[in-house]
């Protein structure tokens, strides 16, 4: 099946820094890639939509500015969490497809970010 | 916008017990339907999708899920459930012409005992 990486696995920062999340689609290309935002024992929320060659659409409530999304090409998407604050400290999961109506998405390993 | 419901957050279940997992959606339009797996320590796993023809789906593992539209349901079944199932289990929903977004359920977390 599909295989989607995500980098780091883990991270701790200390609040004020930005950190950078990447996710890639291995051996498939994705046209659409999203990132979902996972509280503990809580489903997970999708922040935006990441399109390759355009801008990201934001989910409502979700700061376009402080979760910054870049899809350079079609296995790659970047979020970058500027400023990080404790509350931004959450599991972060992206997940990639190849597009169309009957598309099937196939999610990473998720991000573990911990802002001290 | 469309949501959707699980109505069991904790399951327990002795291993060759029977297994249904409730999902409820809310749209009027079209949708395609899915339930994840998350193993502990692991990430989401596509169990079974609905997207459109026979409403039985059978997926891995043993796995089956039934969409009745009257019903706005597509519950989750196994008929003998092993202790490697323990996991969370997540039914999710996208709408046609909707960009592929994903709404998922609570999840509902199941636990097998020996």
């Amino acid at each position: 099946g599909a295989v989607v990486s995500q980098h780091p696995s883990r991270v701790i920062c200390k609040s004020g820094t930005s950190v950078k999340i990447e996710c890639r689609s291995l051996d498939f290309q994705a046209t659409t890639m999203f990132w979902y935002r996972q509280f503990p024992k809580q489903s997970l929320m999708l922040m935006a939509t990441s399109n390759e060659g355009s801008k990201a659409t934001y989910e409502q409530g979700v700061e376009k500015d402080k979760f910054l999304i870049n899809h350079a090409s079609l296995t790659l998407s970047t979020l970058t969490v500027t400023s990080a604050h404790p509350e931004d400290s959450s599991f972060y999961i992206c997940s990639a497809g190849t597009g169309g109506g009957t598309d099937t998405q196939y999610f990473g390993p998720g991000t573990r970010l911990t802002v001290l | 916008a469309q949501s959707v419901s699980q109505h069991n957050h904790h399951v327990i279940l002795s291993e060759a017990a029977s297994l249904e997992l409730g999902c409820n959606y809310s749209y009027g339009g079209t949708v395609n339907l899915f339930w994840y797996v998350q193993y502990p320590g692991q990430h989401l796993q596509l169990l079974l999708k609905y997207f459109s023809g026979d409403p039985l789906v059978k997926g891995i593992k043993g796995f089956e899920a039934e969409f009745i539209k009257s019903k706005f349901s597509f519950n989750l079944r196994k008929p003998s459930v092993q202790w490697s199932d323990t996991a969370e289990y997540f039914c999710a929903v996208t709408i046609t012409g909707g960009g592929n977004k994903l709404t998922f359920g609570t999840g509902t977390q199941l636990k097998v005992e020996l």
